[in-house]
């Protein structure tokens, strides 16, 4: 079965600084999607980034990017300039590309604070 | 990605009751889901919510505890019956335009039963 572990809990980032938040994954298959999902206070889930594991080059939105690396089952997300509306929890999240196309496999989230 | 709507955004039940959430997607969609999200947890995926017929439960949760309707592609219910205070939980639903494509989440239902 995949598993998605993200090792952080909290982080703490000041304003206008880069932070990453990690991501790890386990899986034998060989073609999935990674995302991000930002979960703010309000609760809405919304979808930050998302990475096909069959493309080499990082996905980027805007201050967001990430650092996809497949050998080694890594998926980090990077923000830059951060500003205090990216304070959140943050989940990564894993998806088969086949068989079962509904099943997203959360990380336990990272909550993320932004000091002004 | 569309715009999903969850009533209600909120509620506060008795155990041995029964509550019923709505999902309204303002465009047709191919998949809908419900997950759960339980204090201080991450997202659980509880059933696939199939048009016309009866949704895919995940393991661990059972039709008879949580039944779903989809009557069409743009609305779906979940039911969360004789609730007892482990349900407590936040209920999203999400949905997919495009079988496999990236799934995009309703502001949830936060239930908290006493």
């Amino acid at each position: 079965a995949q598993t998605v572990t993200q090792s952080q809990p909290e982080m703490s980032v000041q304003e206008a600084e880069t932070v990453t938040l990690s991501c790890t994954y386990d899986t034998s298959e060989s073609d999935y999607y990674l995302f991000w999902y930002k979960q703010p206070p309000s609760r809405q889930m919304i979808l930050v980034i998302r990475q096909e594991a069959y493309k080499q080059q990082n996905a980027t939105e805007n201050r967001f990017s990430v650092n996809f690396q497949k050998a080694a089952k890594s998926f980090s997300l990077k923000i830059s300039d951060s500003q205090l509306g990216d304070a959140a929890m943050y989940f990564c999240a894993y998806r088969s590309a086949g068989g079962s196309q509904g099943n997203l496999i959360f990380g336990k989230g990272t909550k993320l604070s932004v000091k002004p | 990605s569309a715009v999903i709507s969850q009533k209600p955004s909120r509620d506060i039940c008795q155990r041995g009751t029964s509550l019923t959430i709505q999902c309204q997607v303002d465009s047709q969609v191919t998949m809908m889901f419900w997950y759960r999200q339980q204090p201080g947890q991450s997202l659980t995926l509880i059933a696939t919510a199939n048009q016309g017929s009866e949704a895919t439960y995940e393991s661990g949760f059972v039709i008879d505890k949580f039944p779903i309707s989809r009557p069409n592609l743009t609305f779906s219910t979940l039911t969360v019956s004789n609730m007892s205070p482990e349900d407590s939980s936040i209920y999203l639903c999400s949905v997919a335009m495009i079988e496999g494509e990236t799934q995009y989440f309703g502001p949830g239902t936060r239930l908290l039963v006493l």
